[in-house]
């Protein structure tokens, strides 16, 4: 979805549904991307992550895709449950520092909320 | 084994004040990075350090903030004279090496400054 103003994008799934959170990326020079998930006051947890060389890539129940052609990256979540309720960011690697200084650089995000 | 451990988790200041916030990275990990996030926004990349060296700052406001990985302690980032822009929760991050798979990178649960 787009975002207006300071709202997340929100997407709203039913329990058992799967879902697909999109993203667009802005470096096309970025070749490593990663997917985190937050839960409300907690920090931003490791997903699932894809290297540039590759347009797919599944873990348990969570697949991205990788589109090089328009930078886009989408998260799929099969069998989506309450307790995957939360923001999903994407991030791409940038590079900082001549001397291997990699930093993520991170997307607004995407609210999930799941609904029994 | 314990996580990246940010302290305190939350902060509130008045307006001229000073913010001290805290992280010691996972054990082993020798490269930490600072975060800001706004509400409902994403992560800002402020500052790469490894100990004793900052690595990159260019995330980081000019004046006022600073940050600091000595060889013994945690990672202190400092916010002088805060204004209530200030106002957001400040994620620390540790990885055990450099480089782009920064899959690598470990969150702590953050820091949420409150500048009234």
């Amino acid at each position: 979805g787009e975002s207006v103003g300071l709202h997340l994008p929100t997407l709203s799934v039913q329990e058992g549904d799967n879902s697909i959170i999109n993203c667009a990326y802005s470096n096309s020079a970025s070749d490593y991307f990663i997917w985190y998930k937050q839960e409300s006051g907690k920090g931003p947890q490791f997903i699932i992550d894809i290297r540039s060389n590759m347009d797919k890539r599944q873990g348990q129940r969570v697949t991205v895709l990788l589109n090089k052609t328009v930078k886009h990256l989408s998260l799929q979540i099969a069998a989506t449950q309450p307790g995957d309720s939360a923001v999903y960011f994407c991030a791409e690697t940038v590079l900082i520092n001549s001397n291997s200084g990699y930093a993520l650089n991170f997307g607004k995000g995407t609210s999930l909320l799941v609904t029994p | 084994n314990a996580g990246v451990m940010q302290n305190p988790r939350h902060l509130v200041r008045r307006r001229g004040q000073e913010a001290r916030l805290r992280c010691s990275p996972m054990k082993g990990h020798s490269h930490v990075y600072w975060y800001r996030q706004l509400p409902e926004e994403g992560l800002k990349f402020m500052v790469y350090l490894q100990k004793e060296n900052i690595i990159d700052e260019s995330g980081m406001p000019k004046e006022r903030f600073s940050a600091e990985f000595p060889k013994e302690g945690p990672s202190i980032l400092r916010i002088q004279q805060v204004v209530r822009g200030d106002s957001a929760a400040y994620f620390c991050a540790s990885s055990p090496r450099a480089g782009p798979n920064t899959g690598e990178l470990f969150f702590g649960e953050g820091s949420r400054l409150t500048v009234l």
